[in-house]
């Protein structure tokens, strides 16, 4: 069972572009929406991460946009540049339960061309 | 930060691993993931003040170890081609705080 599901699963993106990836989740108890991003050979790093009570939140160059009615969330890159080429995971997670299980999207690989 | 050890390793099916973690200093909770080709990390268990604290939908055969000095172990028992993957371990200050990712064990069953 996917509780989150990830889209697209490659990008390529102009140095300069906008990179966008979707996510739409199914678990309504979900509270704390992380964006992940990961390098080859390394762990995942968080990046930005919104939480339902907003629509959107913004750090530099990366944007969250959420739409608790639909069950979607997205990230937006700004002026995408080569250095951003990762792979990106959207993820969520409840705080309840005295435990945190993160659960991830199944990952975008981004590729930002010069 | 958070360092694993080995980085690789090759076991055959049936035989039993024990993968290692060091925690950020001062962190209370140990989390594992395993991630996958191509995936993302599924969550596997969390470890609070020595405690196993969550479990995610892996067999017994998958069991930790969480110590007082930072350190943590993952043991999984009676390997199978399937549990090959990228172990990953997260400590955060409380059980529902930032993960900070190491850079995980490349883990081949053959």
């Amino acid at each position: 069972q996917q509780q989150v599901k990830q889209s697209p699963q490659s990008l390529i993106v102009q140095k300069g572009g906008i990179s966008i990836i979707n996510c739409a989740y199914e678990n309504t108890a979900f509270d704390y929406f992380p964006w992940y991003q990961q390098f080859p050979g390394k762990g995942p790093a968080l990046l930005i991460a919104i939480r339902p009570d907003v629509s959107e939140k913004k750090e530099g160059r990366f944007t969250i946009s959420f739409n608790k009615s639909a069950k979607q969330f997205s990230l937006h890159i700004m002026d995408s540049q080569p250095g951003d080429s990762a792979t990106y995971f959207c993820a969520a997670s409840k705080g309840s339960g005295g435990y945190q299980k993160v659960t991830f999207g199944t990952g975008t690989k981004l590729q930002v061309i010069p | 930060g958070v360092t694993q050890s080995p980085t690789h390793l090759i076991k055959t099916r049936g035989q039993q691993v024990t993968l290692r973690c060091s925690s950020q200093s001062g962190h209370n909770t140990v989390s594992w993931y395993q991630q996958a080709l191509g995936q993302g990390p599924q969550f596997i268990f969390q470890y609070y003040r020595e405690e196993e604290n969550g479990r995610g939908n892996f067999p017994p055969r998958f069991s930790g170890l969480q110590f007082p000095n930072d350190s943590s172990e993952l043991n999984v028992n009676a390997l199978e081609l399937d549990d090959s993957a990228l172990y990953l371990c997260a400590s955060s200050l409380y059980p529902n705080e930032k993960l900070f990712f190491g850079s995980g064990t490349q883990l081949s069953v053959l």
